[in-house]
This record gives C-alpha cells, structure tokens and sequence, in this order.
C-alpha cells in the first residue's frame, strides 16, 4: 500500500525550529517529486516546497531562506527543516508524492494525514 | 507568480449537477488536477489530467478545461460529496512552484 506518514509537529516559540518528518511505504522517495503544502487553520491549502527525483529544490517565497526541504533515502523518508518560525506558519502541515507527466500536468496522489505546527509564546 | 481563482462557496440539491470553477493564466499550459477534503482529513484527489479519475472516486465526478478555466463536475450530487474542493496546477512562469485555488465549500441541500 502506498502511504505517508508524517510526524514532528508541535508548538514552538516564534523565532524556533522544529523538523518534520515525513515517512513513505509503498514507493520510493528519491525516485518520486515530493512537496509539502500546508494549511493554516480554517484557510486553504497553501504549496510550501518541492524536491525533484534529481535532488533540485524550490520553494515558496513565503518560507524561502527559512525552510529547508530533504530527504534520507536510506530511510525512506522526506523531511521539512523549519527555522525563524513566525505565527504566521502556524498550519496543519502534508507531505505528498507529486506525479507530473509531459510537463503538462501534475497531481498530489497520495497525501500524508498531516501534522499540527503551532507557533506561540 | 500565478494564481487560481475559485468561487468561495456553491450550493446543490440532492441529486442535481453542480460545476466548480478554477481559472487562472497557468491553466493554459497545465491542466488542473482537484482535490476533495472534508473537514478534519487530509485532501483526496479526485481528477487529474484531462479528465482522469483515481481508483475508487465515483464516476460522478468528471473533469474539462477551456481556455483559463478548469471545471469539475458532480453529475447526481450525493450527501457524501458536500465538501471543500481545490483546483491546482503548477505554476507556468518558469519558477518551478506550484499554486492551489483557494477553494470552493461545496453545500449538498
């Protein structure tokens, strides 16, 4: 079965980091396009980060120079490095497996169940 | 960067047909693909491509594009189906991001 779990959340202080985590079964991460699209509570779905097959990262503006997208594929495992953590990204946060084919489209299939970043004093 | 545009909420009677919209500029070179997420789930694809359903989504729910604008369509809405809907594409500027439509609440009457 093809899944995704993902793990890390929490609440930290505005200014901290916290890493997630974001283990894959069923298919293999280096070999797949991986994001990460957040959800702030009550908002809509939001893009955060993408790491291509060959390695290549991008990201939103709203995280770039904060956020840090990787993978251990050893592990299995895709992860999402969050530093400078501001109220605002504040979200319930997806990892999920991007397929893209011709360059003329792409879809999110599957996605994990999400995990809950508070960031408060 | 681009952007999708979706109605914030529609409204359908048990059993008739309803059509979500998503238009933007990067639909001209990509299709969209959407999502269904109910409240305290994950999102659920449920088109993609050109009109593609994954394994499992009823066959109620089809896709088409035109132009800037990607449909979805719900032929004979059920209860189950009243739920949040997002359209997305990537972004066609060239910037390698991906955008998502701000969603669409769909209410099942």
């Amino acid at each position: 079965e093809v899944q995704l779990v993902e793990s890390g959340g929490g609440l930290v202080q505005p200014g901290g980091s916290l890493r997630l985590s974001c283990a894959a079964s069923g298919f293999t991460v280096s070999s797949n396009y991986m994001s990460w699209v957040r959800q702030a509570p009550g908002k809509g779905l939001e893009w955060v980060s993408v790491i291509y097959s060959g390695g290549s990262t991008y990201y939103a503006d709203s995280v770039k120079g904060r956020f840090t997208i990787s993978r251990d594929n050893s592990k299995n495992t895709l992860y999402l490095q969050m530093n400078s953590l501001r109220a605002e990204d504040t979200a319930v946060y997806y990892c999920a497996r991007e397929e893209v084919v011709a360059a003329k489209m792409g879809w999110f299939d599957p996605w994990g169940q999400g995990t809950l970043v508070t960031v408060s004093s | 960067s681009s952007e999708l545009t979706q109605d914030p909420a529609v409204s359908v009677a048990l059993g008739q047909t309803v059509r979500i919209t998503c238009q933007g500029d990067s639909l001209r070179s990509y299709y969209a693909s959407w999502y269904q997420q109910k409240p305290g789930q994950a999102p659920v694809l449920v088109i993609y491509g050109k009109n593609n359903r994954p394994s499992g989504i009823p066959d109620r729910f089809s896709g088409s594009s035109s132009g800037n604008t990607a449909s979805l369509t719900i032929t004979g809405a059920q209860a189950e189906d009243e739920a949040d809907y997002y359209c997305n594409s990537r972004d066609s500027s060239g910037n390698h991001h991906v955008v998502f439509g701000g969603g669409t609440k769909l209410t099942v009457l």
